[in-house]
């Protein structure tokens, strides 16, 4: 099966610019998940969907991260307007719902530098 | 609030050697715990998980892991490590009720000939 599929994989902006990211889930699966890796840390959660719908999105910066889901597929994260914390992977990740030992499926990731 | 602790930010070891990597988990309701492993410029890949079928686990690339409540750990063991095994090792907690993954820090294992 096609696994996660991300773009970009890399990304440079200046500081207060946006930045958008694309995932496309494996397909069927019903949760995807973005994440937030900086540098020497593990992956920080920063929202889940279920299907089109948020599930948890406690730990995003709303007022500079958005993110959809549109008829539960692809989904986008975008940045507005960006800072230099904000350096990070952006990881995409998918599972089949409803079973909370599932694995979750990772894309490679988009790697963003804000200078 | 679920947490995993991972002591040792590097590991070093020569190949051939065991590999032991530290995990301890937080969770105030029985947990699934998950070793995941990420190569360079690429994502996270599942090595293995317990979902308290059995304590020891066995998983990908010869690793496995033993869940102990009494020591609230999950460390990860291969009996003799490989060049390729050079990466970053990841534990992670679920919650029974939530597919929400929290992970640790990260170790990164350095393998020398």
């Amino acid at each position: 099966e096609a696994g996660v599929a991300q773009s970009p994989r890399y990304k440079i902006i200046e500081k207060r610019q946006s930045v958008a990211f694309w995932c496309n889930p494996i397909s069927g699966h019903a949760t995807l998940y973005w994440y937030q890796q900086i540098l020497g840390q593990g992956p920080k959660l920063l929202i889940q969907f279920q299907n089109n719908g948020v599930v948890d999105d406690s730990q995003l910066p709303k007022d500079r991260f958005s993110a959809e889901r549109l008829k539960g597929v692809d989904s986008t994260l975008k940045i507005q307007p960006a800072k230099l914390e904000d350096s990070a992977v952006y990881l995409c990740a998918s599972t089949t719902v409803g079973r909370a030992d599932s694995p979750l499926h990772f894309g490679n990731g988009t790697r963003l530098t804000v200078t | 609030a679920q947490s995993v602790t991972q002591l040792g930010s590097h590991v070093s070891v020569s190949e051939g050697a065991l590999v032991l990597l530290r995990c301890n988990y937080s969770s105030s309701v029985p947990p699934y715990l998950f070793w995941y492993v990420q190569y360079p410029n690429q994502g996270l890949q599942l090595l293995l998980k317990y979902t308290s079928a059995a304590t020891l686990v066995k998983g990908i690339n010869g690793f496995e892991a033993e869940f102990k409540k009494s020591e609230t750990s999950f460390h990860l063991t291969k009996p003799s490590a490989h060049m390729s095994d050079a990466a970053e090792y990841f534990c992670a907690v679920s919650d029974q009720g939530f597919q929400k993954l929290v992970f640790g820090t990260g170790t990164r294992l350095l393998v020398s000939p």
